[in-house]
């Protein structure tokens, strides 16, 4: 009964492959994000998805593509994966996305390791 | 522009000892403030939110509105609240610090 899980938990790929990885949350949230943990600990936001809908594109290279299929999943792909891609990626949820009850809650993480 | 600043990288107290993480905070309007907690191998959770103005695991966190600050405290430090402290601003999406990392020895 995991609130938002995301698969695979550890990814080691090499230089150049295309990968996806996939988070689906069953708390009926509406907004849905991506945040990227690099070696230094530090959560930046790379995306949000309100029902469905892209919200908050941060800079982040084109080889970056969330997917929604619905409003409780929301997919990473990565294309032309590069070393610098290495880190932890987070998925959260929460339940509305301006104000109110912003709480967010987060999968476990996704460890990439690109070589 | 929304911006959460938390300028001490690693911070080290013994046991019993007080501590206090701080977070600066920028925001043009009236913010809503979180403490995230991530314990080793364990997934980021909410510690504290300001608008509850609760206490967790020995907890506390004030906003001061006038220095923009939102500084997480516990009088006594336990080693097991050795982890990383995110500050996060959660007006329009979860805006995150660039963590704490508290050790706290025995």
């Amino acid at each position: 009964d995991t609130a938002v899980s995301q698969t695979p938990k550890y990814l080691v790929t090499q230089m150049g492959n295309d990968k996806s990885i996939k988070c689906e949350q069953n708390l009926g949230h509406d907004t849905m994000y991506w945040y990227k943990q690099d070696s230094k600990k530090f959560l930046k936001i790379m995306f949000s998805y309100n029902n469905k809908e892209l919200i908050i594109n941060e800079t982040v290279p084109n080889r970056f593509s969330p997917k929604s299929p619905d409003k409780a999943h929301l997919n990473l792909h990565i294309n032309s994966l590069e070393l610098g891609d290495s880190a932890v990626y987070f998925c959260a949820s929460s339940l509305g996305a301006f104000g109110g009850d912003t709480e967010a809650f987060f999968g476990q993480g996704t460890r990439l390791t690109v070589v | 522009a929304q911006r959460v600043t938390q300028p001490e990288k690693l911070l080290s107290v013994f046991k019993g000892a007080p501590v206090e993480l701080k977070c600066n905070y920028s925001y043009s309007g009236s913010p809503e403030l979180f403490w995230y907690v991530q314990y080793s191998r364990q997934r980021l959770q909410l510690l504290l939110r300001h608008i509850s103005r609760e206490s967790i695991k020995g907890f506390t966190a004030d906003l001061n509105k006038g220095e923009t600050s939102f500084h997480l405290k516990k009088p006594f430090a336990q080693e097991e609240d050795s982890a990383m402290y995110y500050c996060a601003l959660g007006n329009n999406d979860m805006r995150f610090g660039a963590g704490t990392r508290l050790t706290v020895k025995p």
